[in-house]
């Protein structure tokens, strides 16, 4: 059960795009299509942005997508806007019923 | 609308042992599985435990398996967390995340959580 890798901090200016990586194993993020991507704002709970894979709940900016390639999922997120400016975690299934999240990312809009 | 509403934090010594609740409204409790996750101080989020919609079926993380012990009421639409032999290291806001779908035991997502209940382990 070990943590999901994700960079510490990235930046980006409004208006742009940004991607960020998590990175696990095949034991993780490679065997299943069950990777999540949660926003959380300091000092409240974590929302889901998107789930299984790459499918933006309802009320989710189309902004927000996700991908997976091999290992490694991804979180893009296009035309910053400051709001989104916030900590943001993957997760993943890890077999038998057991979950594992990453590091979280640091997203500064400048 | 889904309320996940967390309860029974507080300050805790070392060795001891604490029972949160998560009272969940606005949904049928009884159909979804679900989840603990806790936040150390300054840090990120970490799994710590699961449960089936139909209990007793329970899953824990390396870092609390055989200390930490979830269940629920699905007639008092409640989830539990007993937590025993408590450590420095448990010290987190804890919060109880509702699975998105229905009857899962492989979650695609955690699409509902409460505003968490702070427990510190300290002497």
């Amino acid at each position: 059960q070990s943590a999901l890798t994700q960079p510490a901090s990235v930046s980006e200016s409004p208006g742009q795009s940004i991607t960020i990586s998590c990175t696990g194993t095949s034991s993780d993020v490679g065997s299943y299509n069950l990777v999540s991507w949660y926003q959380q704002h300091p000092g409240k709970a974590p929302k889901l942005m998107i789930y299984a894979g790459s499918e933006r709940p309802s009320g989710v900016s189309n902004r927000f997508s996700g991908s997976k390639s091999g290992n490694t999922a991804s979180l893009t997120i296009s035309g910053l806007q400051a709001e989104d400016e916030a900590d943001y975690y993957c997760c993943s299934y890890a077999g038998s019923s057991t979950w594992v999240f990453g590091g979280g990312t640091k997203l500064t809009v400048l | 609308q889904v309320q996940l509403v967390e309860s029974g934090g507080g300050v805790v010594q070392p060795g001891g042992s604490l029972r949160l609740s998560c009272a969940a409204s606005g949904f049928t409790f009884s159909t979804y599985g679900i989840h603990w996750v806790r936040q150390a101080p300054g840090k990120g989020l970490e799994w710590v435990a699961f449960i089936r919609y139909d209990g007793p079926n329970t899953y824990y993380a390396d870092s609390v398996k055989g200390r930490f012990t979830i269940s629920r009421d699905n007639s008092k639409n409640t989830l539990y967390l007993q937590m025993n032999s408590l450590r420095a290291e448990d010290t987190a806001v804890y919060y109880c995340a509702k699975d998105r779908d229905k009857y899962s035991s492989s979650s695609e997502g955690f699409d509902d959580w409460g505003q968490g209940t702070l427990v510190t382990v300290s002497s």
